[in-house]
């Protein structure tokens, strides 16, 4: 079946350091990936997302690209806030039949420390 | 629009007893689903509803049933609770052809 893999966490850094989260996917077909965020006590909301190979996703200072050769979809900022702490999920949607079910990754923790 | 709204936001129930846990949509969205989300598993579907009038299983649908009274709502009922349904429940909700889902707020659920 589907599944998605993430970097185990927690994950602490220092204000202006750079992050990456690693994201590995297992699907058949053509998948969409997405970056969700999940703020202290809130629920998820969407960061941002790629639908196709080689897509590039962008929001906020974050990126991700669809890698199909590595089956990859790696978060990355190139300077994390204080305000950027919480919990990241990687997740797949591999359509078709099961469009709109989501494959969630187990989520990583980030820290960012002034 | 308030989004997707949950109640209620905590519950403690002792094993055997019941509860509805309520789901609410403003956005007219068509598609309405139940997650439970579990340290260090992520999120997980229970149950999900494609349309109004139809709803279908998920990956972890055991001791849960659902209803989708309507367009706007979408309920997931615990007929007797087991502690290894202590968990956060989230309910979300997307419109066809459109990618993001949007999550309410959590209900955080111990089962003793």
């Amino acid at each position: 079946g589907d599944s998605v893999t993430q970097m185990e966490g927690p994950v602490t850094l220092s204000e202006e350091a750079f992050l990456t989260i690693n994201c590995t996917y297992t699907a058949t077909g053509y998948p969409s990936l997405f970056w969700y965020v999940q703020y202290p006590g809130e629920g998820l909301q969407l960061l941002l997302k790629a639908t196709k190979a080689d897509d590039k996703g962008s929001n906020k200072g974050f990126e991700a690209t669809y890698r199909k050769e590595t089956t990859s979809f790696h978060l990355e900022k190139g300077s994390v806030q204080v305000s950027d702490s919480a919990v990241y999920f990687c997740a797949l949607d591999a359509g078709g039949t099961s469009y709109g079910k989501l494959t969630f990754g187990q989520g990583t923790i980030l820290t960012v420390h002034p | 629009n308030a989004g997707v709204t949950q109640t209620p936001k905590f519950q403690v129930l002792k094993t055997g007893q019941s509860m509805t846990l309520q789901c609410a949509q403003d956005m007219n969205h068509n598609s309405m689903y139940w997650y439970r989300q579990d340290p260090g598993m992520g999120l997980r579907l229970i149950y999900y509803s494609a349309s109004e009038g139809t709803t279908d299983k998920g990956e972890v649908p055991n001791g849960y049933n659902v209803s989708r009274l309507n367009k706007r709502e979408f309920s997931l009922r615990l007929e007797s609770a087991a502690p290894s349904q202590t968990s956060v429940y989230f309910c979300a909700s997307t419109s066809r052809g459109n990618y993001e889902q949007y999550f309410g707020p959590g209900t955080r659920l111990t089962v003793t």
